[in-house]
């Protein structure tokens, strides 16, 4: 079974600093995929970043990374500089096999002037 | 391309009824997904189609739900009767093998009241 947590219900970060929302997973299948996505208010859910299992390297999409470690299954987004606008909920998830995900209860962020 | 379309916006009715969301696809993804969104069990997976089939619909919590996918672009998720728990966001997601990550796109929700 997959599991993914997110361990932050919620969040506070200042303008312009960077923020760590927390992610680990759970699975025993080698090949799976790991991806961030954001709700703000709205309600739209907007796909921010990908990591593979088998990459080398920590993805980056603009202010975002990920910082992937394998080891400890756990798949932490990085937000820099932190904007007004980046407030919202942030969801964390797993994909095993082809399209099968399982989407992690989420850290709400707001980011304070 | 216009995005995953859902309609309606925003649904409200009285228990008992039936209801019908719809959703259009992405052109040319060939997986749709449909989801539900509380505050108490946060984003499940209800069920995903490959190719207009389902493939897997172990999350559609019982026989009140039902979801079609007559063609490619085009698919409905029906509640019949709709109870007051089912008040929830219903989303619509799609994606297809040619994505860089298989990432989904998500439409904007139908947001469902049940009386």
């Amino acid at each position: 079974a997959q599991k993914i947590t997110q361990t932050q219900p919620g969040m506070f970060v200042q303008e312009k600093e960077a923020v760590t929302l927390d992610c680990t997973y759970d699975t025993s299948d080698p090949s799976y995929g790991l991806f961030w996505y954001k709700q703000p208010s709205s309600g739209e859910m907007i796909f921010l970043i990908y990591q593979g299992s088998y990459d080398q390297q920590n993805a980056t999409e603009g202010r975002y990374s990920l910082n992937f470690q394998k080891a400890r299954k756990s798949a932490n987004l990085v937000i820099s500089a932190s904007q007004l606008g980046d407030s919202a909920m942030y969801f964390c998830v797993l994909r095993v096999g082809y399209q099968k995900v399982t989407f992690g209860t989420g850290t709400k962020l707001q980011v304070i002037p | 391309d216009a995005g995953v379309i859902q309609s309606p916006r925003h649904e409200v009715t009285e228990m008992g009824q039936e209801v019908t969301l719809r959703c259009k696809p992405i052109s040319g993804h060939d997986y749709l997904f449909w989801y539900r969104q509380t505050m108490m069990r946060g984003l499940e997976l209800l069920i995903y189609f490959n190719n207009n089939v389902p493939i897997d619909d172990s999350g559609m919590p019982e026989d009140r739900f039902s979801a079609k996918m007559p063609n490619a672009s085009f698919s409905t998720l029906k509640i019949q009767p709709s109870e007051p728990r089912d008040s929830a966001v219903y989303f619509c997601a799609s994606t297809g093998q040619y994505n860089s990550y298989n990432e989904q796109f998500f439409g904007p929700g139908t947001r469902l009241t049940v009386l």
